[in-house]
């Protein structure tokens, strides 16, 4: 149980380009879900947080207009990169909370911005 | 301001030997303490996770520790195996839905 799955696992796109990457709940209903960037050898840095049916709160420094994020369903949160730079370019993780403890991550997503 | 402290940053171990990873936290407010496992390229795998109302919890070779005074938690590896290689993360979470990881261990195991 707990199995959080993400699509794209990677993706290559144009610099000026919008990438949207789906975050899924498979075996349990999700009240929050969150969105994190990961640089190479460093921890997570979370960017958002969302809940159904609401709008997202997002981490100081992290543009909203950039990061769409929407959370349509107990199962289902989605993050837009709009516009995407090569410096966007890096892993990005959801991670979705049950209404009991814990937080269980995607596999996460490899955005490589040309 | 970070809320969980993790050390070692990085951690060598031979086959066979015990990996220990340690974290401190300040708030009291904190009472789950899960520990995640994250392979390269991969998103972070809960491997074990503690409550304060307990002081240690087994999963086959691994352990967690809690010190509720001292505020602390630590993660043992028994019997560390190359597979074993991976970069661990403790976090907190309080009962305000927040959520706080440590820096992460770099771990590998020699063979």
């Amino acid at each position: 149980g707990a199995v959080v799955s993400q699509h794209p696992s990677w993706v290559i796109c144009k610099s000026g380009t919008s990438v949207k990457i789906e975050c899924r709940s498979l075996d349990f209903q999700a009240t929050t879900m969150f969105w994190y960037r990961q640089f190479p050898k460093q921890s997570l840095m979370l960017m958002a947080t969302s809940n159904e049916g609401s709008k997202a709160t997002y981490e100081q420094g992290v543009e909203k207009d950039k990061f769409l994020i929407n959370h349509a369903s107990l199962t289902l949160s989605t993050l837009t990169v709009t516009s995407a730079h090569p410096e966007d370019s890096s892993f990005y993780i959801c991670s979705a909370r049950p209404r009991t403890w814990g937080q269980f991550f995607g596999p996460g997503t490899r955005l490589t911005v040309l | 301001q970070q809320q969980v402290k993790q050390s070692p940053q990085s951690l060598i171990v031979q086959k066979g030997g015990i990996s220990i990873i340690n974290c401190a936290y300040e708030n009291t407010a904190f009472d789950y303490f899960p520990w995640y496992q994250q392979f390269p390229g991969k998103g972070p795998a809960l491997l074990i996770a503690i409550r304060p109302d307990v002081s240690e919890k087994k999963e086959g070779r691994f352990t967690i520790s809690f010190n509720k005074s001292a505020k602390q938690f630590s993660l043992h590896i028994m019997d560390s195996q190359p597979g074993d290689s991976a970069t661990y993360f403790c976090a907190a979470q309080n009962t305000g839905n927040q959520f706080y990881f440590g820096t992460g261990t770099s771990l590998t195991v020699i063979p």
